[in-house]
């Protein structure tokens, strides 16, 4: 059965610190990762990964790739109250039975 | 301009009874989705439609019934509800069709859905 876990399960960290989020993934016929980001309601996307050491970049956030040990990570640095959020990250398969297997998520406080 | 909207957002109804929740989506996307997040915030797919035609159907108790109507749509239909059904259901969508390519996925506000 496909999975992907995250990791920490959840972080509180000070405004202003860099955070590294994980996940790792065991998905038959892997395509691509994405990460999301939920805060109250909708999880809203952030990025989309298909190819190793490729690094994403939007403002303080940054994501890699690395398909040849299965996982991704989500940097944050200099973070913001705003940045409290859940993450969410999911692999997508191709074939018939695509689909987007997610984690359980992060949960990261971010505190004056 | 809401993309993908779903009602209603809160839904508190008794044991079983049925309920719907519709979900439409105006970005003109093939695919569209039902997930059940439960209260750990797990989100599981649970259907997925592309232009109109069932693609997953995730192990899902046939209570629940998918229904589209027109590709921005896809409601939600739920028999003889029960208590662990309690959860937050999130409608997406996503542009061609879900299988060779990666799409990004855009989510309704979701619906909260409590069984008492």
């Amino acid at each position: 059965e496909d999975k992907v876990v995250q990791s920490p399960l959840s972080l509180v960290v000070h405004e202003g610190d860099t955070v590294t989020l994980n996940c790792s993934y065991e998905v038959t016929n892997f395509r691509s990762l994405l990460w999301y980001k939920q805060e109250k309601k909708a999880p809203t996307f952030l990025f989309m990964l298909t190819s190793s050491g490729i690094e994403k970049k939007s403002g303080r956030l940054s994501s890699i790739l690395d398909k040849k040990e299965l996982f991704s990570i989500l940097n944050i640095t200099a973070t913001q109250t705003g940045d409290s959020a859940v993450y969410l990250c999911a692999a997508h398969n191709t074939g018939t039975a695509s689909k987007l297997t997610f984690g359980t998520g992060t949960r990261l406080q971010v505190t004056l | 301009d809401t993309a993908v909207s779903q009602t209603p957002k809160y839904l508190v109804t008794q044991m079983g009874n049925d309920k719907s929740i519709k979900c439409e989506q105006n970005l003109g996307h093939d695919t569209m989705y039902w997930y059940k997040q439960d209260s750990k915030k797990f989100l599981k797919i649970m259907f997925s439609y592309n232009n109109k035609e069932l693609i997953i159907n995730e192990t899902v108790p046939n209570r629940f019934s998918p229904k589209s109507p027109d590709k921005a749509h896809l409601n939600l239909h739920i028999n003889s509800l029960e208590l662990g059904d309690s959860a937050v259901y999130f409608c997406a969508s996503s542009q061609g069709v879900w299988g060779q390519r990666t799409y990004e996925q855009y989510f309704g506000p979701g619906t909260r859905l409590t069984v008492t």
